[in-house]
């Protein structure tokens, strides 16, 4: 079935620098959403994209539906950015959402 | 904006009974309703894709008799773990969106299972 890999599994960073997070995708997915899983378990909203990038803040997002794969950019990580962040792809079989394994990203002073 | 709420937040049942959980959409129309587990150590597994008016859609592993979903109208819809057992213990979310097949979905807190 289709299936979205995503990765680093973890990440740790130091205040102040930055990193990507990738998800790639075994075939042609129609939009993706990243997420942020916060201490309460809730999953934030971060990006909804069906094509090219967005940028909220220090977060940037991309997604290239032909290569199959979508990116999550970080600058400038601050200690309130740690936490489990997890992409997801909607397939167009009826809009369903396959979800990445989840990256962990720490953040250290 | 779009909110979802989900509760319970949290229940302990014993193994073997059932357990009901919510959804509560506000701010749009919730054409669309997913179902979704996060089991320890996993990533997010659909259970089903209910839409209005619609048969409900069950994944692989996952049946009506077990999870029955309830999906009356453009703001509500509920999903019971009937008979639940250790393997049905997880994090319980539901994730909707208005149209149908594409859009963002929204999510709720979820409803966290555990089974004695």
């Amino acid at each position: 079935g289709d299936q979205v890999e995503q990765s680093p599994s973890a990440l740790s960073l130091h205040e102040g620098t930055g990193s990507a997070l990738r998800c790639n995708f075994t075939t042609t997915m129609r939009a993706v959403q990243w997420f942020r899983k916060n201490s309460r378990g809730s999953l934030i909203n971060l990006f909804y994209l069906a094509s090219g990038t967005k940028e909220n803040g220090r977060l940037k997002s991309a997604f290239d539906s032909k290569e199959r794969y979508s990116t999550l950019h970080i600058r400038d990580a601050q200690l309130e950015d740690s936490g489990t962040y997890f992409c997801a792809a909607e397939g167009y079989n009826q809009g369903k959402l396959i979800f990445g394994q989840g990256t962990k990203l720490s953040i250290k002073p | 904006g779009a909110l979802v709420y989900q509760y319970p937040r949290r229940t302990i049942c014993k193994s073997g009974t059932s357990m009901r959980m919510e959804c509560q959409a506000v701010g749009f129309q919730a054409t669309s309703v997913a179902w979704y587990r996060q089991s320890p150590q996993k990533t997010f597994e659909l259970i089903a894709l209910s839409t209005v008016n619609s048969a409900i859609k069950y994944e692989q592993n996952f049946t009506q008799e077990k999870f029955p979903i309830s999906h009356p109208n453009l703001s509500f819809s509920s999903m019971t773990v009937l008979n639940a057992y250790l393997e049905d213990r997880g994090l319980y979310l539901c994730g909707a969106r208005e149209g149908t097949g594409t859009g963002q979905l929204y999510f709720g807190e979820g409803s966290k299972l555990t089974v004695l």
